[in-house]
């Protein structure tokens, strides 16, 4: 079964600086890959996904992620991060029967 | 577009009542609707894939008779906890997607259920 590693539960940063959140799968013959980011008490919400292709994934609010199938890592990162993008964030993978199996979460706290 | 609606979005009740969640696709028809389970501070667990028109399949270690899932039409799926009890107090998120498949999913803003 596929399984979806985040390495961090949490990670601190300053405003305006950069993040990188790590995630980890288990290999696998074909992958798809997602970041999803859940504010508190909501629902999740895409941030972007990896069916084929590019390896770079453009996302919205202004991440990206990059696939990496040797290192079998789906990294994601924010150039400069807003107070706003404070929320958890998860990693997930699907498996072959076709279900979303996610991370355990990193939790992302911007301060000013 | 795509959004998706829970109803209740919190509910209080007490040990040994049963609770019904409402899932709602507004601006399209899902095929397949999925259903998730969050406790505090941790990630999301999948408790049962529901088709419209037939079963759930339910993930291992899931009560189908403790949480009974009804998908009766394309933009309706419920979860019904029966005879809830404290330990069943959780986060539950829906999904819908429209395409049936697992990869283009969207999630509903979830129901806070604390059991008495």
């Amino acid at each position: 079964a596929q399984s979806v590693t985040q390495l961090d539960s949490q990670v601190p940063v300053f405003e305006e600086a950069p993040v990188e959140l790590r995630c980890n799968y288990s290999s696998s013959v074909s992958v798809y890959l997602f970041w999803y980011v859940q504010y508190p008490n909501q629902g999740l919400q895409l941030l972007l996904k990896y069916l084929s292709g590019s390896t770079l994934v453009k996302g919205i609010n202004g991440f990206e992620a990059e696939f990496n199938k040797s290192q079998t890592s789906f990294h994601l990162r924010k150039p400069s991060v807003h107070i706003s993008d404070t929320a958890e964030y998860f990693c997930a993978v699907i498996e072959g029967a076709q279900k979303l199996v996610f991370g355990q979460g990193t939790r992302l706290t911007i301060n000013p | 577009g795509a959004v998706v609606s829970q109803h209740p979005s919190w509910v209080i009740c007490k040990s040994g009542t049963s609770v019904k969640i409402e899932c709602r696709s507004l601006d399209f028809q899902a095929t397949t609707m999925f259903w998730y389970r969050q406790f505090p501070k941790q990630s999301l667990m999948l408790m049962a894939t529901s088709n419209e028109g037939s079963k759930a399949t339910y993930e291992q270690g899931v009560e189908k008779d403790k949480f009974l899932i009804n998908h009766a039409s394309l933009t309706l799926s419920t979860l019904t906890v029966t005879s809830a009890h404290p330990e069943d107090s959780s986060f539950y998120i829906c999904s819908a997607a429209p395409l049936g498949g697992a990869d283009t999913q969207y999630f509903g803003p979830g129901t806070r259920l604390t059991v008495l």
